[in-house]
This record gives C-alpha cells, structure tokens and sequence, in this order.
C-alpha cells in the first residue's frame, strides 16, 4: 500500500538554527499538508499546498515558517530559527483530492526537539 | 471551532466487546471522517462517510450519521487489544477550504 514517507524520524537542533523536515507524498496525490502535535496535545493544521501554492495557513504558520515542492516528489518544511516551543511531531499528510471525497494519508511523523 | 466534539474521551472495555464512540458537529458538513493515532504515529484514515449517506462499513467498523443532530457514532466489533489507540472525528464543513481539523480524541484502551 502506497505510503506518505518523512525524514529523519527524530531531529534534535539548537535554538536558532534553521530546519528541513521533509516529506515523500503519495505520488498521484494532489494536495499536500503539515501538522504538529506538541507532546500531550492536540494535532494542530499547519498548512496545506496545492497546485504549487499554500492554499491555507494557521496561525501557528508565520513568516518563520515556509513549505516548497522543489521538484515533483518532496514536499518540505522549513523552520527559519527554531525556538524551543517548536518541540513537536510534525506530520506531512497527502490526498488525491481534496477531503470531500477521500482522506489524507499522514507520514509517521518527525520528532524535532529543540534544545 | 471546526472540529468535532469527541465523546467519551477515555473508553476502557475487554476484549471481545464493542466499542461505540460518539462525535457531534456544528454546522452542515460535506463529509466526516474518522482516523486512529497508535501512540507516537501518524494518523490513519478509517473511514469516511458523506452527507448523504446514513451508515457504513468497513470490516469491524461501523459508522453512522445523524445529520438532524449533527452527530456521528463510531462502532469497533469484537474489540481486540491491538484497537488500543485514540480516535478523532474530523468533519468537513460544507464551504470549508480543503482541510481537516483534529479535536481531543478518544482514548480507547482494550484489556487483553
């Protein structure tokens, strides 16, 4: 069964420094999204892509953040300067359409731990 | 808020029992889904019933959808230890752009 892969599955970084988590959609999927999940709490949206633009943001997605599909298989996600608040899982997810006829597949996830 | 209200939010049942977990919305929906999180994993996308549709099935589960009370239930049959996880609805809001929001969840816990 065709599966949503991210790497690394565990990242540890310095407060300030910049980092990529990246995502392996399904391939015929079409619309893409990141998540997060600070330990205890909810899954919260973070963004979703379609046709090579953000199609929605949260609140938590500020200019710290970006997304880019640099070629037709990853979907990234940037953090500019960490801060220890962003400690999370964050999730990639993907779908075929968007979520009025199917679901999202999600990744396993990647735990980013700032210090 | 558009997430969906799961009820109860922690469920303790035997294994070989079923299990029925609640969820209830607020406005008219497109479709609603449901999906279970294994501890430190991903989300899995169980099911997806939409508003037309009354009821469906898929292997042990079965969802329904009440759409005069804005309410779905969520059913596991012969419940087994390996269902242990948390559940979340995510209803899609007629209107609403293109993606799903996660409330609470329930946690479910089946005693081998």
């Amino acid at each position: 069964e065709p599966e949503v892969t991210q790497t690394p599955s565990h990242q540890v970084t310095q407060m300030g420094q910049e980092v990529i988590l990246r995502c392996v959609p399904i391939s015929n999927h079409l619309y893409f999204y990141w998540y997060r999940q600070i330990l205890g709490q909810k899954v919260e949206f973070l963004v979703s892509f379609y046709n090579n633009e953000i199609s929605e943001k949260s609140e938590i997605f500020d200019d710290q953040f970006s997304v880019e599909r640099p070629d037709g298989s990853n979907f990234t996600l940037k953090i500019r300067s960490t801060k220890l608040e962003d400690s999370a899982m964050y999730f990639c997810a993907s779908s075929e359409a968007d979520s009025g006829s199917y679901g999202y597949t999600f990744g396993s996830g990647t735990r980013l731990t700032v210090v | 808020s558009q997430q969906g209200e799961e009820d109860p939010q922690a469920l303790s049942i035997q294994e070989g029992e079923n299990a029925t977990m609640n969820c209830s919305y607020k406005t008219s929906i497109n479709n609603l889904q449901w999906y279970r999180q294994n501890s430190g994993r991903g989300l899995v996308h169980l099911i997806l019933i939409r508003s037309n549709e009354r009821e469906k099935h898929s292997g042990r589960l079965r969802v329904t959808l009440d759409t005069s009370k804005k309410s779905s239930s969520l059913l596991i049959t012969a419940s087994r230890a390996a269902d242990t996880a948390s559940y979340f609805c995510a209803p899609l809001y007629t209107g609403a752009n293109s993606k799903l929001t996660f409330g609470k969840g329930i946690t479910l816990s089946v005693r081998p």
